[in-house]
């Protein structure tokens, strides 16, 4: 069955990088698209981008983390990373990877990665 | 950004009821608009996609309709597992926004 399993927690100090990994299994790595959903504690979802593992094309980001955001594969392992530098408190989050499948369905998730951010 | 903006934030109701919850799209999204249960310390599990077809396996008291900016999802029968916040996703143009939420207790 699909599965995408995400790494573990992190806590990170401001100004660092932080970088999650999707592993993916069940299903072929290079059709679908994944992205990245983050919630911070109590409040709503947030997406941040995405990334197409089969290439061809950029990722694509939410205009508001672009300058800090970076997604990238490895189809030998068939992962995914996200890589979001310039961290704040703000960035404190658990951080979801989504399978994107036909009609633009958000249908596998990560189980999330709890990102904090503290001194 | 295209904003998604959902009512009630909050919604009380009991076992069996028939509840109801908006979404709104600030501009015209056809049908590209997704539904989500999320429960407490768990990732979103879609329910409907394409504004109205039922993802599968998920329970036929949930029903979605709408279309351009205002969507609609039902759950014509409330039972306790229901308990969730429920999100809409337009996936019409990046960035693909949320909505903020409908936390639904019963």
């Amino acid at each position: 069955q699909v599965q995408l399993v995400q790494s573990g927690a992190e806590v990170k100090k401001p100004g660092a990088s932080v970088r999650v990994s999707c592993k993916a299994a069940g299903y072929p790595f290079t059709n679908f698209y994944l992205h990245w959903v983050r919630q911070a504690p109590g409040q709503g979802l947030e997406w941040l981008g995405l990334i197409n593992p089969g290439g061809g094309i950029s990722p694509t980001y939410a205009p508001r983390f672009q300058s800090r955001i970076s997604m990238t594969t490895d189809t030998s392992t068939s992962t995914v990373y996200m890589e979001l530098s310039s961290l704040t408190s703000a960035d404190t989050a658990v951080y979801f990877c989504a399978r994107v499948g036909s009609y633009s369905k958000f249908d596998h998730w990560g189980q999330g990665s709890l990102v904090t951010v503290s001194s | 950004d295209i904003q998604m903006t959902q009512s009630p934030s909050s919604l009380s109701a009991s076992v069996g009821d028939r509840v109801s919850i908006t979404c709104r799209a600030s501009q015209n999204i056809l049908i590209y608009l997704n539904w989500y249960q999320q429960k407490a310390g768990e990732a979103p599990k879609l329910l409907i996609y394409a504004a109205s077809t039922l993802e599968s396996g998920v329970p036929s008291r949930f029903s979605a309709s709408g279309s351009g900016t205002d969507f609609i999802l039902t759950i014509s029968s409330l039972q306790p597992e229901d308990l969730a916040t429920y999100y809409c996703q337009q996936t019409s143009t990046t960035p693909h926004t949320f909505g903020q939420g409908t936390k639904l207790e019963i």
